[in-house]
C-alpha cells in the first residue's frame, strides 16, 4: 500500500495527557499537512511542511500543538495537555507542488474524556 | 479570509433523478477540487479542475468550474444509492501554501 498512513486510527485520553500522532506520506511528496475535522464539518487546515520545513500554522494550532517533519519523511503530531474540544479526526494529507491534490490517509481520531 | 459556501447542506433524492451542488467561493482561484467522504472514512479525490471552463465526468457525476463566476457545480446524473456520501469541494488557498480551504459538505441520501 503507497498511500498515506496514519496511526494510532484511534485514540482515547483523558483531559490533561499528551497524545501523539504521526503520518507517512506517500513516498515522491515533498508537501505534507495536517487538517483537523469535527463532525458534520469540513476538514479545517492546520498547518503544513514543504520537505522538512514547517511554512505555514493555522490560528487553529494553538500553543499546545506541535508538528514536526524530521527529514522531511513522516510527521508527527502532538497535543499537550489534551482539551475535551481537541476530540475531533486529525487528516494529515500529502501532495506533489506541481499538482497539488491531495491525498488523504484515514485520519486519527481522538477522543478526550 | 477565504470561504468557500456549498449548497445545499443535506440532499435527499431519489434514485434515478439529477440533481446539482453548488459550491461558491470568495477570492480568486483557478483550482477546484471535489472530494468524496464515505462515514468514518477519509476523503477520496473526485475531481480535479485547474481552469475556467474545466469540465470533468466520471460516471453519473460530473463537475464543472466558472472562475469568473467563481463557481463550481457537481451534478448528479440518474441517483444511485451507492452515491450516498458527503461531497466536499475545496479551493486551494495560496498563503497557505496552497492548502485546501474546504466548504462544510454536502450530506447526499439516495434513497429507493
Amino acid at each position: 500500500d503507497t498511500g498515506v498512513s496514519q496511526n494510532p486510527r484511534h485514540k482515547i485520553t483523558k483531559r490533561g495527557q499528551n497524545v501523539t500522532f504521526r503520518c507517512d506520506p506517500i513516498s515522491e511528496h515533498n508537501r505534507l499537512y495536517w487538517y483537523r475535522q469535527t463532525l458534520g464539518q469540513g476538514p479545517e487546515f492546520l498547518t503544513y511542511f514543504q520537505n522538512e520545513a514547517q511554512l505555514e500554522k493555522s490560528r487553529l494550532l494553538s500553543d499546545r500543538f506541535s508538528a514536526e517533519r524530521p527529514k522531511g519523511s513522516f510527521s508527527t503530531l502532538e497535543i499537550q495537555r489534551t482539551e475535551q474540544g481537541d476530540s475531533a479526526m486529525y487528516l494529515c494529507a500529502s501532495s506533489l507542488v506541481i499538482t497539488g491534490e491531495l491525498f488523504f490517509g484515514e485520519g486519527s481520531r481522538l477522543t478526550v474524556l | 479570509e477565504l470561504k468557500v459556501e456549498q449548497n445545499p447542506l443535506f440532499l435527499s433524492m431519489q434514485e434515478g433523478k439529477n440533481y446539482t451542488i453548488y459550491c461558491n467561493y470568495s477570492t480568486t482561484s483557478d483550482r477546484l477540487y471535489w472530494y468524496r467522504q464515505d462515514p468514518g472514512k477519509s476523503l477520496e479525490s473526485l475531481f480535479v479542475l485547474l481552469s475556467n471552463g474545466a469540465v470533468k465526468q466520471e460516471g453519473r457525476l460530473m463537475a464543472s468550474l466558472d472562475t469568473k463566476a467563481r463557481l463550481s457545480t457537481l451534478h448528479i446524473t440518474a441517483a444511485v444509492h451507492d452515491l450516498s456520501a458527503t461531497y466536499f469541494c475545496a479551493v486551494e488557498e495560496v498563503r497557505s501554501g496552497y492548502a485546501l480551504n474546504f466548504g462544510k459538505g454536502t450530506s447526499l441520501l439516495v434513497t429507493p
